[in-house]
């Protein structure tokens, strides 16, 4: 069965520095899809950035961007110039490219950041 | 609609009292999903529809939760005889294709509390 491991609880940033929020999972499939979500306090799941496992080159969404290591099973997530809206509960997420879209998540790391 | 539609947003059911949820997913979405969230982890897997056909129940926990899409569009996840380890936020999510290649689109989640 695939898991992913988040170790941080909590992690606290200083507006508009950086920061990074540490994934790994364990898998057996050669081929799948990693995701972080971020999860503000209504609860609604909104996705920041996908990779799929395939490809090499890590993705990059405006301020938000992943080191992706494929032999490490490593998924992290960097936020920079990071903003007030970036509070929140953050999970990683893997799905395995048979599954039909179903997510195994993290137990996710909350982010504060400060003024 | 615009986004996934869930209700109730909020529920207090009685121990062994029935409690139905609802999930109305984005218009022509053709997959389905039910996670369920208990207080400070990730959300979990519970079944999946493809239009009106369950393709997966595997995470649902026990034989008192039950789901269906009859005609392939709004889904009803049913719980009976509730317990108090079902408190916890039921999150649906929808999606125009599987194997990952469209965005997962989550509702804001029912919260139950059993008491």
């Amino acid at each position: 069965a695939q898991t992913v491991t988040q170790s941080q609880p909590e992690m606290s940033v200083q507006e508009a520095e950086t920061v990074t929020l540490s994934c790994t999972y364990d898998t057996s499939e050669s081929d799948y899809y990693l995701f972080w979500y971020k999860q503000p306090p209504s609860r609604q799941m909104i996705l920041v950035i996908r990779q799929e496992a395939y490809k090499q080159q890590n993705a990059t969404e405006n301020r938000f961007s992943v080191n992706f290591q494929k032999a490490a099973k490593s998924f992290s997530l960097k936020i920079s110039d990071s903003q007030l809206g970036d509070a929140a509960m953050y999970f990683c997420a893997y799905m395995r490219k048979s599954s039909g879209d179903k997510l195994t998540f993290g137990t996710g790391t909350r982010l504060a950041v400060r003024p | 609609g615009a986004g996934v539609s869930q209700s109730p947003r909020y529920k207090v059911a009685k121990r062994g009292q029935d409690v139905a949820l609802r999930c109305d997913p984005i218009s022509g979405h053709v997959s389905l999903f039910w996670y369920q969230q208990a207080l400070g982890q990730g959300p979990e897997f519970l079944t999946y529809f493809q239009n009106e056909a369950q393709l997966d129940k595997s995470g649902l926990p026990s034989d008192r939760f039950f789901a269906e899409r009859p005609e392939g569009s709004v889904s009803t996840l049913k719980i009976q005889r509730t317990q108090q380890e079902d408190s916890a936020v039921y999150l649906c999510a929808s999606s125009s294709f599987g194997q990952g290649r469209n965005t997962i689109y989550f509702g804001e989640g029912s919260w139950l509390t059993v008491v």
